[in-house]
C-alpha cells in the first residue's frame, strides 16, 4: 500500500526557517518524481514544487522560486521541502504527492508563518 | 501561466442525480487535465487525468470530457459518497496550476 507521510510542519516566525520531510513506503520510490502541494486555510491547491526521479531537475512556481527548494533521498524514501524566508502567505497545510499528475497524495503537515 | 476556471463553485443536488463540473484553460493544454476528490478525513483522490483516462479504482459513474481549453466532469447516479469537493489540475505545463474547486453538497 502506497503510504506518504508529512512531518516538520508548526509555527514559524516571518523570515524564518522550516523543512519538511515526507516518508514515503508501498513502492519504488526512485521510480517517481515526486512534488509538494499546498493549500491555505480555507483556500484551494497550489502546487509549490516538483522533483525528478535522481533529483537533477526541479521546478517551482514563482511564488516560491528562490525562497524554497524541494530534494530528496532514494536511499531513504524521503523527500523533503527547504522553505527559507518565509512570509505569512505560506501559512497552508503541505502536502507530499506522488508524481505529476497527483496520484497519491499524503495527508499533509500545517505550516503557521506568524509572529 | 495557465489561468483554471472552474464552475460552478458551489452545486447542490440529490443522491441519484447527475452533475457536471466545468474548468476552462487560459490557453490550450491539450488533453492535460486531471480532476481529484477532496473529502474530509481523506487523502486527495486523483479521479481522472489526460482528459478523460479513469485513475484505478475510479467508479464508471464519474466521465471527464474535453480538449484544448473546456473540459467537462460528470458524475452520473450520484452516490453518497460522491459529495465532496472536486478540483480541476492542467498537466501540460509549468507552472501546474488548479482550479479553485467546486463544493458538491446534498440537495
Amino acid at each position: 500500500e502506497v503510504q506518504l507521510v508529512e512531518s516538520g510542519g508548526g509555527l514559524v516566525q516571518p523570515g524564518r526557517s522550516l523543512k519538511l520531510s515526507c516518508a514515503a513506503s508501498g513502492f519504488t520510490f526512485s521510480n517517481y518524481y515526486m512534488a509538494w502541494v499546498r493549500q491555505a486555510p480555507k483556500k484551494g491547491l497550489e502546487w509549490v514544487a516538483t522533483i525528478s526521479t535522481s533529483g537533477s531537475r526541479t521546478y517551482y512556481p514563482d511564488s516560491v522560486k528562490g525562497r524554497f527548494t524541494i530534494s530528496r533521498d532514494n536511499a531513504k524514501s524521503s523527500l523533503y521541502l527547504q522553505m527559507n524566508s518565509l512570509k505569512s502567505e505560506d501559512t497552508a497545510t503541505y502536502y507530499c504527492a506522488r508524481r505529476d499528475p497527483f496520484d497519491y497524495w499524503g495527508q499533509g503537515v500545517m505550516v503557521t508563518v506568524s509572529s | 501561466d495557465v489561468q483554471m476556471t472552474q464552475s460552478p463553485s458551489y452545486l447542490a443536488a440529490s443522491p441519484g442525480e447527475s452533475v457536471s463540473i466545468s474548468c476552462k484553460a487560459s490557453k490550450s493544454i491539450n488533453t492535460y487535465l486531471a480532476w481529484y476528490q477532496e473529502k474530509p478525513g481523506k487523502t486527495n483522490k486523483l479521479l481522472i487525468y489526460s482528459g478523460s483516462t479513469l485513475q484505478s479504482g475510479t467508479p464508471s459513474r464519474f466521465s471527464g470530457s474535453g480538449s484544448g481549453t473546456d473540459f467537462t466532469l460528470t458524475i452520473r447516479s450520484l452516490e453518497p459518497e460522491d459529495f465532496a469537493v472536486y478540483y480541476c489540475q492542467q498537466h501540460n505545463e509549468y507552472p501546474l496550476t488548479f482550479g479553485s474547486g467546486t463544493k458538491l453538497e446534498i440537495k
